[in-house]
């Protein structure tokens, strides 16, 4: 079975503080894929980023910047000077590469990320 | 322009009565899937379809239908709908390159716009 936590329910900051959204996964799978996914207020998915399990570098993409850790099962995501229209709602999401699983897309709870200006 | 379509976008209904809500893609994707949305839960996926002809159940898929005749379409079908379907509901695709073998790779998906869907 596969798991993923997002513990963090609501987040509320300031513009231009940094912000980190927290993500725990369980799997017992070796090869696996990492997502990250943000919902704006008008409602659509947007893709951010995608992170298979053998690459643990660190990715950074303008103002975001992800750090995956195999050793704590995490896969954290930090904006850097936050805007308003980082306001959202941003999931964290798991996918297992074969076995009977593949194609199981697990996702987070969510975390309501609100940026006040 | 390459997307995903659901339809309707919103739909109110009584405990019941069938219901279909179509999805489409455009981007000759071999995936595709359903997720709905509840407060609190995050996303779950319903079903997921790897190829035509190919549907497997995801972690929520207890009075809900899908098939796959079609690469592009993937309908959503509620055979007697229950307010605890109430919900929105999301249709998703991305290309399947390769297999665990290959070592190769899952790609992200693509989601369509949503379908609000209210069961009286």
């Amino acid at each position: 079975a596969q798991k993923v936590t997002q513990a963090q329910t609501e987040i509320s900051v300031v513009e231009k503080e940094d912000v980190t959204l927290d993500c725990v996964y369980e799997t017992r799978d070796t090869t696996y894929y990492l997502f990250w996914y943000k919902q704006p207020p008008s409602g659509e998915l947007v893709f951010l980023i995608r992170r298979n399990s053998f690459d643990e570098q660190n990715e950074i993409s303008g103002r975001y910047s992800w750090n995956f850790q195999k050793s704590t099962s995490s896969f954290n995501f930090t904006i850097t000077a936050s805007q308003v229209v980082d306001s959202a709602v941003y999931f964290c999401a798991l996918t297992n590469a074969g076995g009977t699983s593949y194609g199981k897309l697990t996702f987070g709870q969510g975390t309501i990320l609100t940026v006040h200006p | 322009e390459a997307q995903v379509t659901q339809n309707p976008r919103y739909l109110i209904t009584v405990t019941g009565k069938k219901l279909t809500v179509t999805c489409s893609q455009n981007m000759n994707h071999e995936y595709m899937s359903w997720y709905r949305q509840d407060p609190g839960l995050g996303l779950r996926q319903i079903y997921y379809s790897m190829n035509v002809e190919v549907t497997d159940k995801g972690d929520v898929p207890e009075g809900y239908k899908v098939s796959r005749k079609e690469k592009r379409n993937f309908p959503l079908i509620l055979e007697s709908p229950s307010p605890n379907q109430t919900s929105l509901y999301f249709c998703a695709s991305s290309l399947c390159s390769g297999t665990e073998r290959a070592g190769d790779s899952y790609n992200e998906q693509f989601f369509g716009p949503g379908t609000r869907l209210t069961v009286l």
